[in-house]
């Protein structure tokens, strides 16, 4: 089992252009979730989907952001146009509810210069 | 307001010292709460708690949940300096949902 798998690793990019993340999630998981770590705020979930389906995005910061899932095996948070305070680590993980709670991905290091 | 909150928020200590890390939360509906450690890269899970006065262990490592008081404690013994990470506890916020709050954590440094 090869784990969640976030790519990139680490991202550098200038204000203004487009960034997009990516996760592909343990095979057969059927839930999936997208986080942000910062050191001011911890861990926030920014969007989670259960079978493919967008059920609570409320913790997207802004339309900037966005979040796809097309298929069972692979979904992308988007943030277009970037800006500097987007900078953080994003992780992804993934669960098969009800049991253990979530696998993380090793997640993906966001600069925004 | 859903939220979880983790005290202390960073400690120091001495190789084969014990540790109690601390978690209270006030969520709607709790369902489950769960313990992480973060070192480096991802949180690595190690506990899932939902019932009161059960103590879970691992090794070194146990937890207990207190659903009356609304709170959980990871103890620690013999801490070595492998143990020096991010413990982060999470509250699932509704029922059901499977969507868990984490708080900020707490910053474990163990000493050789």
């Amino acid at each position: 089992d090869a784990g969640v798998i976030q790519s990139p690793r680490h991202e550098v990019t200038e204000m203004g252009q487009e960034v997009t993340l990516r996760c592909k999630p343990i095979s057969g998981h059927n839930s999936l979730f997208w986080y942000r770590q910062t050191m001011m705020r911890g861990l926030e979930l920014l969007i989670y989907f259960n079978n493919n389906v967008p059920i609570d995005d409320s913790g997207m910061p802004e339309d900037r952001f966005s979040a796809k899932m097309p298929n069972a095996s692979f979904s992308t948070l988007k943030i277009q146009p970037s800006e500097p305070r987007d900078s953080a680590v994003y992780f992804c993980a993934s669960s098969l509810v009800p049991t253990r709670g979530y696998t993380f991905g090793s997640g993906t290091r966001l600069t925004v210069v | 307001e859903d939220k979880v909150v983790q005290s202390p928020l960073s400690l120091v200590v001495h190789e084969g010292d014990t540790v109690t890390l601390n978690c209270s939360y006030e969520v709607t509906n709790f369902r489950s709460l769960l313990w992480y450690k973060q070192e480096k890269k991802a949180p690595t899970f190690l506990f899932m708690l939902t019932s009161s006065g059960i103590e879970k262990k691992s090794g070194r490592l146990s937890s207990i949940l207190d659903k009356k008081e609304l709170f959980s404690i990871l103890n620690i013994t013999a801490t070595q300096t492998g143990d020096s990470a991010i413990y982060l506890c999470a509250v699932e916020a509704s029922s059901g949902t499977y969507k868990y709050i984490f708080g900020t954590g707490t910053r474990l440094k163990v000493l050789a």
